[in-house]
């Protein structure tokens, strides 16, 4: 089966850097994604590594390491509106994504 | 371009009841899929459908179906709800049919069971 970890909770101030890290254990995949949720919303796309590395997209990066079976989401200039939580989740075939335990990121001014 | 919607958005059902939630991918997009999310267990993979075949199936009893039509418009259904099916049903569509494809998520349906 798949497992990932995420911790449960992060809070920075805004215009401050921060990275939300997820650890798996999982036979096989072939990518880990990252999503936003807000309360009451529905969970939205933020970043895709299908390889080792880092992808950069505006203030958001992912980073994945498949020998570590780490990823890290990191959000530069923090903003209020970035409150939310984050879910890293790993594609194990077509669509199917199973999802990491989730962060919930709590930025102050 | 809309995004995905489902309805109903809330609902309330009592234990032993049946209930049918229904999803519009985005237009275009030919697969679908459900995921159950709780506080308890998280974002949990239900099914996915794509050409009105289903794809996968999560580890959830037989007691959630699903179906997809020739419009791509897709339905779960879940019966003799119990208690502990009481959460966020999210329904989402993909364009494509590579891993890597985006995944859109529509806004939800809160089933509340009784």
């Amino acid at each position: 089966g798949q497992s990932l970890e995420q911790p449960s909770e992060v809070t920075a101030v805004e215009g401050a850097i921060v990275q939300i890290n997820c650890t798996y254990q999982t036979s096989g995949f072939y990518g880990l994604s990252w999503y936003q949720q807000h309360d009451g919303g529905a969970p939205t796309f933020l970043s895709y590594n299908a390889l080792d590395g880092l992808e950069e997209t505006g203030r958001f990066s992912s980073f994945l390491s498949r020998s570590d079976s780490y990823g890290y989401l990191l959000l530069q200039e923090l903003q209020m509106k970035d409150s939310a939580s984050y879910f890293c989740a790993v594609n194990t075939g077509f669509q199917k994504l199973v999802f990491g335990t989730g962060t919930r990121l709590l930025v102050s001014p | 371009k809309a995004g995905v919607t489902q309805t109903p958005r809330y609902l309330i059902k009592t234990r032993g009841q049946q209930v049918t939630l229904s999803c519009s991918p985005i237009s275009g997009h030919r697969s679908v899929s459900w995921y159950q999310q709780t506080p308890g267990q998280g974002l949990q993979f239900l099914f996915e459908y794509f050409s009105e075949t289903q794809r996968n199936k999560g580890n959830f009893p037989g007691r959630f179906s699903g179906r997809q039509f020739s419009n791509s418009r897709s339905e779960m259904n879940v019966s003799t709800l119990e208690l502990g099916d009481s959460a966020l049903y999210l329904c989402a569509s993909s364009g494509g049919t590579e891993p890597g494809n985006t995944i859109y998520f529509g806004e939800g349906s809160w089933l509340t069971v009784v």
